[in-house]
């Protein structure tokens, strides 16, 4: 069975500063794991995916994740936050069934 | 691309009165799947439809059913509203390829649904 673990519910940044978010899996198969953002009222879009390959991974807005299986990690990072990035994002893996299964979500608050 | 339309935005309903929400899938998207998102919480999955049969269901009670038509568009119905059951549902449409795999899914903005 898949499932994630998204370490802190909240992470506060400046403007400018490093963005971490950080994200655990648990699989029995080897996981395809997925970055998703939602902004208030919306549905999700997809930061960035990691199914095979290159370990390192770049998606959207300058974001990138890097899937480490001795860690069983694929945390998502941004060098220079924004404000725009203040958001709920959603960290997910699937296995076999192709279906995700999303972690409870970390909001990410961008301070001035 | 048209993307993912769902209806209503919003709603409001009775404790044990019947909802049915509605989905278009993202042209060219074979297979639906229906999230349950909880304030605060992550979505939750329920059920999945590929070419219009059940292709997998999460933790939920039969009182949650869906259906997916030919032109791939999808409802979810739900039956003797809780009020448990207020929260945003998320439709997500996927196209199959890649060898059949679907990587990632296109979410829909959702249907707030209230159950007072």
């Amino acid at each position: 069975a898949q499932s994630v673990t998204q370490l802190g519910s909240h992470v506060s940044v400046s403007e400018g500063a490093l963005v971490l978010l950080r994200c655990n899996y648990s699989s029995s198969v080897p996981p395809y794991l997925f970055w998703y953002v939602q902004y208030p009222n919306q549905g999700l879009q997809l930061l960035l995916k990691y199914t095979t390959g290159a370990t390192l991974v770049k998606g959207i807005n300058g974001f990138e994740a890097e899937f480490k299986k001795s860690e069983t990690s694929f945390h998502l990072t941004k060098p220079s936050a924004h404000m725009s990035d203040a958001a709920e994002y959603f960290c997910a893996s699937s296995g076999g069934s192709y279906i995700p299964t999303f972690g409870r979500g970390t909001s990410l608050i961008v301070h001035p | 691309e048209t993307g993912v339309t769902q209806s209503p935005t919003h709603l409001i309903k009775t404790r044990g009165q019947q909802v049915t929400l509605r989905c278009s899938s993202q042209s060219g998207h074979n297979t639906v799947s229906w999230y349950q998102q909880a304030l605060g919480q992550g979505p939750q999955f329920i059920f999945q439809y590929y070419r219009e049969e059940e292709n997998g269901r999460g933790n939920f009670p039969p009182r949650f059913s869906g259906l997916q038509f030919p032109n791939y568009s999808s409802e979810l119905n739900v039956n003797a509203l809780e009020l448990d059951d207020s929260a945003l549902y998320l439709c997500a449409s996927s196209a199959p390829g890649q060898g059949g795999l679907n990587y990632g899914y296109t979410f829909g903005s959702g249907t707030r649904l209230t159950v007072v």
